[in-house]
């Protein structure tokens, strides 16, 4: 089946610097790569949007210079969280829209837990 | 925009019997896809079932089945047998056919099994 990775797993960082969130899909060609973020007991809100070779697409009151996103493949997304502060500790999700493959679901990778100290 | 509720915060049931998920959805289109994710404690997003909204049949999935209300607008998820391993948190997600093909959350449902 259709698998996404999605590394690291879980990262801790200082206030100020910057994190790289990674995205494969590893059997598939991710055309559009959606990003999540979950805070505990929440459901998953959408930040943005990336097709593969062009900008990101940021929901209202993402920051897009904080929240930077490449897509600059079929298969590896990123989502670069940068001078990072503790109000960005949360929980990181992707997910690949694989309608390629002819189905209509989505694979979502394993997500990231962010902790900014 | 598409809004998608659950109304029910939490829910248990005891192993063995059946549970029904609430999911009421509002749209303008006449065409879409619904489904039910479970996100155990591992926090990883698993596809439960999903609907075709032109298909009037209702899916099942081993245990799992749906009850597809379109002019209610109504989606609830039936969970038969219910196992300890069921226990999540599930999500209601509604997805347009055309234009922004992102998944739109309900705010979910936290399933406990009683064993």
């Amino acid at each position: 089946g259709a698998v996404v990775s999605q590394h690291p797993s879980w990262v801790i960082c200082k206030s100020g610097t910057s994190v790289k969130i990674e995205c494969r899909s590893l059997d598939f060609q991710a055309t559009t790569m959606f990003w999540y973020r979950q805070f505990p007991k929440q459901s998953l809100m959408l930040m943005a949007t990336s097709n593969e070779g062009s900008k990101a697409t940021y929901e209202q009151g993402v920051e897009k210079d904080k929240f930077l996103i490449n897509h600059a493949s079929l298969t590896l997304s990123t989502l670069t969280v940068t001078s990072a502060h503790p109000e960005d500790s949360s929980f990181y999700i992707c997910s690949a829209d694989h309608r390629d493959r002819g189905l209509y679901g989505y694979t979502f990778g394993s997500g990231t837990r962010l902790t900014v100290v | 925009a598409q809004t998608v509720t659950q109304s029910q915060p939490e829910m248990s049931v005891q192993e063995a019997e059946t549970v029904t998920l609430s999911c009421t959805y509002d749209t303008s289109e006449s065409d879409y896809y619904l489904f039910w994710y479970k996100q155990p404690p591992s926090r990883q997003m698993i596809l439960v079932i999903r609907q075709e909204a032109y298909k009037q049949q209702n899916a099942t999935e081993n245990r799992f089945s749906v009850n597809f209300q379109k002019a209610a607008k109504s989606f609830s998820l039936k969970i038969s047998d219910s196992q300890l391993g069921d226990a999540a948190m599930y999500f209601c997600a509604y997805r347009s056919v055309q234009g922004a093909q992102k998944l739109v959350f309900g705010q979910g449902t936290r399933l406990t099994i009683n064993p």
